[in-house]
């Protein structure tokens, strides 16, 4: 069925470094794809979103690409922040609207 | 932005209770609401699909006799855990979406936490 395959965390890095968090889907039609972030002890929020191939969502400094070629949605940001520190989540639409996620990577900021 | 209310945020109570938790659509009207379920460091698993007006669809391996879905208006679902046991332990999140179509982002409430003593 479809699923989606984030990289397993934690993350650790320091303040100002590039953050890569791969993500990948499985191929089933043209699902819109989405990156959640959920910050401790709090429900998810979106990020960003793609609907369509080539298309790139941005927000807050975070970037993603929709890459049909190569099935994955991989999110970057260039220079991560403390108040970064959160666990991410790789989605995509599934076929009764509701959302697959990903397991989650959880990403620690040092200062 | 869309906003979602999830309430309570937290809720402890004794093996047997029946413990009722609503998701409102604070800005929008609400179509179609999902309850996720997640275990600690996993992902989140979706329980049910609750569309206004009409029985909720749920997933496999998930008793709908156990968890039951109300989704009366477009802006309020309620899941209430009936007779709830240490294992029905977990964060329940809900969602929101306008519209019928899947590229609508979903909303999420904050979650509730449940601990079954």
């Amino acid at each position: 069925g479809d699923s989606v395959t984030q990289m397993e965390g934690p993350v650790t890095l320091s303040e100002e470094a590039f953050l890569t968090i791969n993500c990948t889907y499985t191929a089933t039609g043209y699902p819109s794809l989405f990156w959640y972030v959920q910050y401790p002890g709090e429900g998810l929020q979106l990020l960003l979103k793609a609907t369509k191939a080539d298309d790139k969502g941005s927000n807050k400094g975070f970037e993603a690409t929709y890459r049909k070629e190569t099935t994955s949605f991989h999110l970057e940001k260039g220079s991560v922040q403390v108040s970064d520190s959160a666990v991410y989540f790789c989605g995509r639409g599934g076929s009764q609207g509701n959302l697959i996620f990903g397991k989650g990577t959880k990403l620690s900021v040092k200062p | 932005g869309a906003v979602v209310s999830q309430h309570p945020s937290r809720v402890i109570c004794k093996s047997g209770t029946s413990v009722k938790i609503e998701c409102r659509s604070l800005d929008f009207q609400a179509t179609t609401m999902f309850w996720y379920r997640q275990f600690p460091k996993q992902s989140l698993m979706l329980m049910a699909t609750s569309n206004e007006g009409s029985k909720a669809t749920y997933e496999q391996g998930v008793e709908k006799d156990k968890f039951l879905i109300n989704h009366a208006s477009l802006t309020l679902s309620t899941l209430t855990v009936t007779s709830a046991h240490p294992e029905d332990s977990s964060f329940y999140i809900c969602s929101a979406r306008m519209g019928g179509m899947g590229n609508q982002p979903q909303h999420f409430g904050d979650g509730t936490r449940l601990s079954i003593l």
